[in-house]
């Protein structure tokens, strides 16, 4: 069936280092793809987004990658830092819009 | 602006009571969505609201129903509790109504005991 699945359940990094969250999906209707953020007690927050005609979109300190071939996403996190730590989830969204699928859920450490 | 607000925070309930749960999206958005959120399962999604109708349903038992208000407000509401809808529930808000960027409230920590 559909899924979104992450490869990896921890990640901890160097702060200063560069850290890298893989995702990969299944579905290949689905035409735009979103990162979260969630932190400790609190519901999760919008990071950045692409849609599928792209395979490329940066922000602040973050950049999105999507590989369509493969099915693959990724989040590079540039310059993390301490405030980065959290659990980051990517998710899908179905053809029409209105179902978001959500990954498993990657658990980035920083340390000092 | 105010983000997306649930109420309550927390909740204790016992198996076989019912609970309904209130989320107050972002001003002007009108699409609200209801997730459901365990360590075991991740976040799955319940269903979305777009002025005052259901859009989609995701794979949970009747006992899990919705509704949306005028206003846009929504409540969620879980009849027959069991231990297993012990969770996080939670709401996000979109103003687009095909909702993609959604806005997330910090949800009510359900526990059934």
């Amino acid at each position: 069936g559909e899924s979104v699945g992450l490869h990896l359940p921890t990640l901890s990094v160097q702060e200063g280092d560069n850290s890298i969250i893989n995702c990969a999906y299944s579905n290949s209707a689905s035409d735009y793809f979103i990162w979260y953020k969630q932190e400790s007690g609190k519901g999760p927050q919008f990071i950045i987004d692409i849609r599928s005609n792209m395979d490329k979109r940066q922000g602040q300190r973050v950049t999105v990658l999507l590989n369509k071939t493969v099915k693959h996403l990724s989040l590079q996190i540039a310059a993390t830092q301490p405030g980065d730590s959290a659990v980051y989830f990517c998710a899908e969204k179905e053809t029409g819009g209105f179902k978001t699928i959500f990954g498993a859920g990657t658990r980035l450490f920083v340390k000092a | 602006k105010a983000g997306v607000t649930q109420t309550p925070r927390y909740l204790i309930k016992t198996r076989g009571q019912q609970v309904t749960l209130s989320c107050s999206p972002i001003s002007g958005h009108r699409s609200v969505s209801w997730y459901q959120q365990t360590p075991g399962q991740g976040l799955q999604f319940l269903f979305e609201y777009f002025s005052e109708t259901q859009r989609n349903k995701g794979n949970f038992p009747g006992r899990f129903s919705g509704r949306q208000f005028s206003n846009s407000r929504s409540e969620m509401n879980v009849s027959t509790l069991e231990l297993g809808d012990s969770a996080l529930y939670l709401c996000a808000s979109s103003l687009e109504q095909i909702a993609y960027e959604q806005y997330f409230g910090p949800g009510t920590r359900l526990t059934v005991t």
